[in-house]
């Protein structure tokens, strides 16, 4: 796989149902940041969870990480037609300097 | 809350031409970051700055793009010889330090259109 693989590829569930995305990536990192991109707009950034972090809250969006399994979930509760976007994982990684590796994103759709 | 800006927002032009995209980054912020996203497609990493040089450089960062800080607050990229291909969204960033607890915040992008 490649560094920073969401699934699913898309997602769509009703208003008030949780989303849960994954993400999955290859080399060790730094950190690992999610972010959300609506259709053609730019990335709002979501949660930032450092390396030696396992779990971390924000309003309703719950990250975990497991660096045993380099892997990511985001988790969305009571979901909103708002929250439709794209969402993607992003790893900081440190070979040479510190830059960011976007993953292939997640499409989720929440209907009203 | 500070931002990144980026100007324009949209920008078309013919296949050969010069473009310059414009971002300006928080401004306590001191390593600058391009990334571009191909239509549909992910958000690739291109060129990271830090103290008026290049840090790091992506294989897509060929010697038709090149990156300027020309004053305080400005962050540049410069395509020189625009092609079809390089019809993407381009997102500016910037973070305070490198570091893990450092999050990357970005520009709302530019859209480019070559023609």
């Amino acid at each position: 796989s490649q560094q920073g693989e969401e699934d699913p590829q898309a997602l769509s569930i009703q208003e008030g149902e949780n989303a849960t995305m994954n993400c999955s990536y290859k080399t060790s990192i730094n950190n690992l940041q999610w972010y959300r991109q609506n259709s053609g707009r730019g990335l709002v950034h979501l949660i930032l969870i450092r390396s030696n972090e396992r779990e971390k809250h924000s309003g309703r969006l719950r990250v975990t990480l497991d660096t045993s399994k380099k892997s990511s979930s985001l988790l969305i509760t009571a979901s909103r037609a708002a929250d439709t976007a794209s969402y993607f994982c992003a790893t900081a990684i440190t070979s040479g300097t510190y830059k960011y590796i976007f993953g292939t994103g997640t499409r989720l759709k929440v209907l009203a | 809350e500070p931002e990144v800006t980026q100007t324009p927002s949209h920008q078309v032009t013919q296949m050969g031409q010069e473009v310059i995209l414009r971002c300006v980054p928080i401004s306590n912020h001191l390593y600058f970051y391009w990334y571009r996203q191909i239509l549909g497609q992910k958000v690739e990493f291109l060129v990271s700055f830090y103290n008026n040089e290049i840090s790091e450089k992506s294989e897509i960062f060929d010697d038709q793009f090149s990156v300027e800080r020309p004053d305080g607050s400005n962050f540049t990229l410069k395509i020189r010889s625009t092609k079809l291909e390089d019809s993407a969204m381009y997102f500016c960033a910037s973070t305070r330090w490198a570091g893990s607890r450092e999050t990357q915040y970005f520009g709302p992008g530019t859209r480019l259109l070559v023609l």
